[in-house]
């Protein structure tokens, strides 16, 4: 089957404007991650939805980021009035339920570069 | 707090020759580590992670908590191995959020 796909592959966005990304996790997969990634530095995690439960925001950077997810489907990753220093890769992952023990492959998407201008 | 490093940016080696990666973490409980590759127009991967003592495409990684240390070794390197290298940490098994470390790209040179 697919792997998880997102969309769109490149945005480019004024500063101050609003921006979506959105993400098409592998069916099946009830947990789904969305990283960021800086120019010259590591992933940095942003958001975790497992099933029903509430999202883990813990990564979020400010309150101008938030996500929602639908069921277990699809995920978007909205940023208000986007900053020079969002410019990054978002990349999402899905995998099957974690919890209970064992931590499962992640698997990832092929990432939205977003640059602000 | 959770944090993992990577000093090599770059890593350069001949083909046939040993390769080593380091990756090097922090964190006070029992972590789980993993490798994860991107190569070229390729989607980053899991590579292997150390709960399954594997050896994967020739890799292999122990943990050494002593050093806090998960190095990613290979014995002959080959020209199909170049590409970014991610060390990264789980601090809650199960959970499953991963830290990352930069990244350090290596290049087999034949």
């Amino acid at each position: 089957g697919a792997g998880v796909s997102q969309s769109p592959s490149n945005k480019v966005t004024e500063k101050g404007k609003d921006v979506e990304l959105r993400c098409d996790p592998i069916s099946g997969h009830t947990a789904l991650y969305w990283y960021r990634q800086r120019l010259g530095q590591g992933l940095e995690f942003l958001i975790y939805f497992q099933g029903n439960s509430a999202p883990d925001k813990s990564g979020l950077p400010s309150d101008r980021f938030s996500a929602e997810r639908t069921g277990e489907s699809v995920s978007t990753l909205t940023i208000q009035r986007t900053q020079q220093e969002d410019s990054a890769v978002y990349l999402c992952a899905s995998s099957f339920s974690s919890g209970g023990g064992a931590s499962y492959e992640q698997y990832f998407g092929p990432g939205t570069r977003l640059t602000v201008t | 707090a959770q944090r993992v490093t990577q000093p090599e940016k770059l890593l350069s080696v001949f083909k046939g020759a040993p390769v080593e990666l380091k990756c090097n973490y922090s964190y006070s409980g029992s972590p789980e580590l993993f490798w994860y590759v991107q190569y070229s127009r390729q989607r980053l991967q899991l590579l292997l992670r150390h709960i399954s003592r594997e050896s994967i495409k020739g890799f292999t990684a122990d943990l050494n908590k002593g050093e806090t240390s998960f190095h990613l070794k290979k014995p002959f390197a080959q020209e199909e191995d170049s590409a970014m290298y991610y060390c990264a940490l789980s601090v809650v098994r199960g959970a499953n959020n991963l830290f990352f470390g930069t990244g350090t790209r290596l290049t087999v040179i034949p």
